[in-house]
């Protein structure tokens, strides 16, 4: 079935480092693509998206890149800091044009940063 | 907090009893959403309401869960006769009306939900 995944469950990073955080996708229909942050015991917290007709877009010390070629979406963070510990979840959303947030969430990556 | 509203945080249930969940969207969002968390998993998405109308329903909206938006404002999770299986996390959230556009989801804190 269709589905949205990630490569690594936990990374470790030292403060002050890069991250990067992977995810792979199975449906090429998607459109549109979000990277969600969830601390313990709160609901996710939207980072950065990017539609499919982009291979990539930067926020603040946040860069998604999108290749649609290989269905492969990664996050990176620059100059990582211990506030960035969380789960992160990459998600797709069949639906752009409908503006419905239906949205498929993938298993999550659990970033641990080291001071 | 003018954020997504979720009460009750957390509910312990004896298997077989019914329980309800209610969220609060941010105000003017006519879009609502729900989710279902389990430990270590994504959100699962359940349904959607566009003002009060409920448009989608997940396949994993059992007979047993009702959802409902009577007003286009707060919503409502009913799931009756709880199972051990209905553990997790019930996440809500809600997004701006832009036709035509992405309009980003605000998920609120999430009703966690134990059966015992």
């Amino acid at each position: 079935g269709e589905s949205v995944g990630l490569h690594l469950p936990t990374l470790s990073v030292q403060e002050g480092d890069n991250s990067i955080i992977n995810c792979a996708y199975s449906n090429s229909a998607s459109d549109y693509f979000i990277w969600y942050k969830q601390e313990s015991g709160k609901g996710p917290q939207f980072i950065i998206d990017i539609r499919s007709n982009m291979d990539k877009r930067q926020g603040q010390r946040v860069t998604v890149l999108l290749n649609k070629t290989v269905k492969h979406l990664s996050l990176q963070i620059a100059a990582t800091q211990p506030g960035d510990s969380a789960v992160y979840f990459c998600a797709e959303n069949k639906d752009y044009g409908g503006a419905t947030n239906k949205l498929i969430f993938g298993t999550g990556t659990l970033l641990a940063v080291q001071p | 907090d003018t954020g997504v509203s979720q009460n009750p945080r957390h509910k312990i249930t004896k298997r077989g009893q019914n329980v309800t969940f209610r969220c609060d969207p941010i105000s003017e969002h006519n879009r609502l959403y729900w989710y279902r968390q389990t430990l270590g998993q994504g959100p699962e998405f359940l349904t959607y309401f566009q003002n009060e109308a409920q448009l989608e329903k997940s396949r994993l909206l059992s007979d047993r869960f009702s959802a409902e938006r009577p007003k286009g404002s707060f919503s409502t999770l009913e799931i009756q006769r709880t199972e051990q299986g209905d553990s997790a996390m019930y996440l809500c959230a809600s997004s701006p009306p832009r036709p035509g556009m992405r309009s980003e989801a605000f998920f609120g804190q999430g009703t966690r939900l134990t059966v015992v």
